[in-house]
């Protein structure tokens, strides 16, 4: 069973354009984030949404816009992409009584050309 | 804004060695968690450690926390070439209990 999926997992796309990604959680977690993590590997926290309410939100250009339907889904949009936006974005969830653990996703893998 | 800096950021070892690395920090963390990710999937738990000098052992891996929850540290024992990967700590604390990840130590045992 998957526990966090996020879709889709590789994204090759043209600067300026805007594209989505999606991320769904089956654990019954209340609390769900994205993450950046560049080529050095280093895993930076963006977002991260509790029952639906935005709660934790870094230092990210405003082109960077999630959304939380339900507490099973947080999406990452992402409007007039730039190079630098390139790199790979992992959703997570977790829930409070296991101590804010972090579960993640597979990753997408964005490439902005 | 809190930093967690590991060390060794690489390190290659033959199977068999011992090997240890390190997570730093100047800022007081409710607790600490480690992970390791292979390449191409997403970081995995391996352990949270959350009092002050506690030891937890998970076979060949031993991570401790220290006395003043500032630091920690995994040691291998005996590593194997399944050991190879990005190992990450992450420090909970700070408002929201906001998880912040370390800069990552990439570990390759050869056979």
């Amino acid at each position: 069973d998957t526990a966090v999926s996020q879709t889709p997992k590789y994204l090759v796309t043209q600067m300026g354009n805007d594209k989505s990604i999606k991320c769904e959680q089956n654990l019954g977690h209340d609390t769900m984030y994205w993450y950046k993590q560049d080529s050095k590997k280093f895993l930076k926290i963006m977002f991260s949404y509790n029952n639906k309410e935005l709660i934790i939100n870094e230092t990210v250009p405003n082109r960077f816009s999630p959304k939380s339907p339900d507490k099973a889904h947080l999406n990452l949009h992402i409007n007039s992409l730039e190079l630098g936006d390139s790199a790979v974005y992992f959703c997570a969830s977790s829930a409070l009584n296991s101590g804010y653990e972090q579960y993640f996703g597979p990753g997408t893998r964005l490439t902005v050309t | 804004t809190q930093l967690l800096e590991q060390s060794p950021q690489f390190l290659s070892i033959q199977e068999g060695e011992n090997l240890t690395v390190y997570c730093n920090s100047s800022s007081v963390f409710s607790s600490l968690q480690w992970y390791r990710q292979e390449p191409g999937e997403g970081p995995v738990l391996l352990v949270t450690v959350v009092t002050g000098g506690e030891v937890k052992k998970l076979k060949r891996l031993t991570f401790q926390f220290g006395d003043a929850r500032k630091d920690s540290s995994l040691h291998i024992t005996a590593a194997q070439p399944g050991d190879t990967g990005l190992y990450l700590c992450a420090g909970l604390g700070g408002g929201y209990q906001k998880v912040t990840f370390g800069t990552g130590t990439k570990l390759q045992v050869i056979p």
